[in-house]
């Protein structure tokens, strides 16, 4: 199993939708989560990150996690195109010292 | 407050040559990650930085190695290029480590021809 999984997509929603985004993750002794944002070209925005089981909010965007289920997700309410980048899941990991380990990321395209 | 600065910005390496890539990170951050990213492999983990010592390392051959200066400042070198080693390097600052938010710079685009 790969440390941080989430699905490539392409995920494509149309505006004004929620653009609902999935990661799980191997270790379960992880205690800090991430999301972040990346256009193309560009290096990665961290816009969300969660340590405790439950959702939170910031703005748009909900972080939802489960730790039982080793599973943790990206909520986007009413997306817009400036939306459309690829999010990485990032998830900090236990192996005798802690990294912060990425996912493959999912490319969201938000169509107006 | 200044973000994280890398440079240089965009790099073209002969392979066998060797590379030094920099990086500044956020003032009062004893944390610098480094990544490489690729298309096919996205953000794989390199080593870590905090207080100038080696805190950690990923799955990378010795060809790549790091240091950290006393005002955090990151050096990343790599030796023996192969065409492979073409890709996107980012550096991550972070106040405490791997648990707590890090904050990447622009990246440094190297090109091995």
């Amino acid at each position: 199993q790969k440390e941080v999984e989430q699905n490539s997509g392409p995920l494509s929603v149309p505006e004004g939708a929620i653009a609902s985004l999935n990661c799980t993750y191997s270790d379960r002794g992880s205690q800090s989560f991430f999301w972040y944002r990346q256009y193309s070209g560009k290096s990665p925005e961290l816009i969300m990150f969660i340590y405790s089981n439950g959702d939170k909010e910031d703005g748009r965007f909900t972080a939802q996690l489960n730790k039982a289920s080793q599973y943790v997700s990206l909520l986007i309410r009413d997306s817009q195109p400036s939306d459309s980048a690829t999010y990485l899941c990032a998830v900090t990991l236990w192996g005798g010292s802690e990294k912060l380990v990425f996912g493959k990321g999912t490319k969201l395209t938000v169509n107006p | 407050k200044a973000g994280v600065t890398q440079t240089p910005r965009y790099l073209i390496k002969t392979r066998g040559q060797q590379v030094t890539l920099s990086c500044s990170p956020i003032s009062g951050h004893r944390s610098v990650s480094w990544y490489q990213q690729t298309p096919g492999q996205g953000l794989q983990f390199l080593f870590e930085y905090f207080s100038e010592t080696q805190r950690n390392k990923g799955n990378f051959p010795g060809r790549f190695s790091g240091r950290q200066f006393s005002n955090s400042r990151s050096e990343m070198n790599v030796s023996t290029l192969e065409l492979g080693d073409s890709a996107l390097y980012l550096c991550a600052s972070s106040g405490q480590g791997a648990s707590t938010e890090a904050f990447f710079g622009q990246g440094t685009r190297l090109t091995v021809v």
